[in-house]
């Protein structure tokens, strides 16, 4: 009964691939995000999407591209794979978007993708 | 950036109360302060958050100063797996963008 699920949990490629990661959410929430947590630990928003729209884009090379095909799915796909995508990668997902409802994002376990 | 500064690593003995402290001098009026944490490479857990006034949950209690350029959060009874990396983050009013800092490694010990 996990909340948020991501999947794999592991990534190992070579550089010039193209590869994706799934997240599924199964808490009813209308917002999902996708973070990097690089190799010194910092954690940083790459997208947000809600209602399946894309809200947040952050300074993101287009090589990454979030795809949202229903409400409880953000996947994210990576073209071209390049040494400096290795990070652990975290999906979230949260009731509604900001506003006056500042709701609580909850956290997938992460993958951890490696990139030869 | 983040709009916070934490001490990078603070020690608790088991079963004391852990006082984390943060500083977020540069805060707004309309800004909530967040905190999480991150044990061992799991993903964020969300912890608390306050605007002005002192909050408690299951989980923890959050100390907002008056002037609201500082809070502490405290564990009241720290457990082993409590030892994580916790992030005070500083949430603007009407954005989804969580902005992590560096945190404060917190080391639980027998």
């Amino acid at each position: 009964d996990t909340a948020v699920s991501q999947t794999p949990k592991y990534l190992v490629t070579q550089m010039g691939n193209d590869k994706s990661i799934k997240c599924e959410q199964n808490l009813g929430h209308d917002t999902m995000y996708w973070y990097k947590q690089d190799s010194k630990k910092f954690l940083k928003i790459m997208f947000s999407y809600n209602n399946k729209e894309l809200i947040i884009n952050e300074t993101v090379p287009n090589r990454f591209s979030p795809k949202s095909p229903d409400k409880a799915h953000l996947n994210l796909h990576i073209n071209s794979l390049e040494l400096g995508d290795s990070a652990v990668y975290f999906c979230a997902s949260s009731q509604d978007f900001g506003g006056a409802l500042l709701e609580t994002q909850y956290f997938g376990p992460g993958t951890r993708l490696l990139v030869l | 950036d983040a709009k916070t500064t934490q001490p990078p690593s603070m020690d608790c003995a088991e079963g004391r109360a852990a006082n984390l402290p943060c500083n977020h001098s540069t805060i707004s009026g309309n800004e909530y302060v967040y905190w999480y944490r991150q044990i061992h490479s799991q993903g964020p857990q969300y912890i608390i958050h306050g605007l002005k006034n002192n909050e408690t949950n299951e989980m923890a209690s959050l100390i907002i100063t008056e002037d609201r350029k500082s809070s502490t959060l405290i564990l009241p009874h720290a457990t082993l797996r409590d030892t994580a990396v916790y992030y005070c983050i500083v949430r603007g009013y009407n954005t989804d963008k969580l902005i992590f800092g560096t945190g404060t490694r917190l080391q639980v010990f027998p």
